[in-house]
């Protein structure tokens, strides 16, 4: 069966530092890869998405970035966090099979970042 | 783009009450997904249904697409069923979903 993996769980981080948050999928192949952000326990923010290694589109301009080395992993990085990048982050993926609105999303636990 | 309106944005009940979660969107869409998010922030997907009705246990689902809203249903209450829910629905043409703002949901003992 497919799992994803996300780490760390929880951190906490001083402004301008930099952050890499990792999200892995496993039992699946060539998925579609998406990062959010959650604010204020509610609404989710569709940050990046990714159909294939190295195709990254950007939903929303801001100091974060993402990157997918491989098939099944995807990073979100930042050079010099800001406050306002506190929040929930979440990875998600999709099988890509058939059109993509017939397949469900499935989430990662989530990464709880807090700036300092 | 497509938008998502979800009602009400807060429901507080007693254990064993019934309740209806409605989301209304703005567009034809090609399917639709209810989450729950519990108290540690797991998403964990409910239903996938483009349209009909669906029935998991306690939970169940309708979506009527031609007049683009979703509900869902939740009978005999448990404390466990507090968290936010949310519906998610596919934007035509793009790859992603667009998420609803939530209900939060309080189940009181």
């Amino acid at each position: 069966s497919q799992t994803i993996h996300q780490w760390p769980a929880t951190l906490v981080q001083p402004v301008g530092s930099p952050l890499s948050l990792e999200c892995t999928v496993e039992g699946t192949s060539n998925p579609n890869l998406y990062w959010y952000r959650q604010a204020a326990g509610r609404g989710l923010q569709l940050l990046f998405y990714s159909v294939g290694i190295g195709q990254i589109s950007s939903e929303v301009p801001q100091n974060l970035s993402a990157s997918r080395p491989q098939d099944r992993q995807f990073i979100l990085s930042s050079k010099k966090l800001l406050l306002s990048d506190s929040g929930f982050y979440l990875c998600a993926w999709t099988a890509k099979r058939g059109r993509f609105s017939d397949q469900p999303q499935h989430f990662g636990d989530g990464t709880r970042l807090s700036i300092l | 783009g497509i938008q998502v309106e979800q009602s009400p944005p807060d429901l507080i009940l007693q254990e064993g009450a019934n309740s209806t979660l409605r989301c209304n969107f703005s567009d034809s869409v090609n399917n639709l997904q209810w989450f729950h998010q519990n108290p540690w922030g797991q998403l964990i997907n409910l239903f996938y249904i483009p349209s009909g009705t669906k029935q998991n246990g306690r939970l169940s689902a309708t979506t009527v697409a031609t007049e683009r809203y979703s509900l869902l249903y939740i009978s005999s209450s448990q404390t466990t069923d507090s968290g936010v829910y949310f519906c998610a629905v596919v934007d035509q043409g793009a790859q992603k979903l667009v998420f609803g703002q939530g209900t939060r949901l309080t189940i009181n003992p």
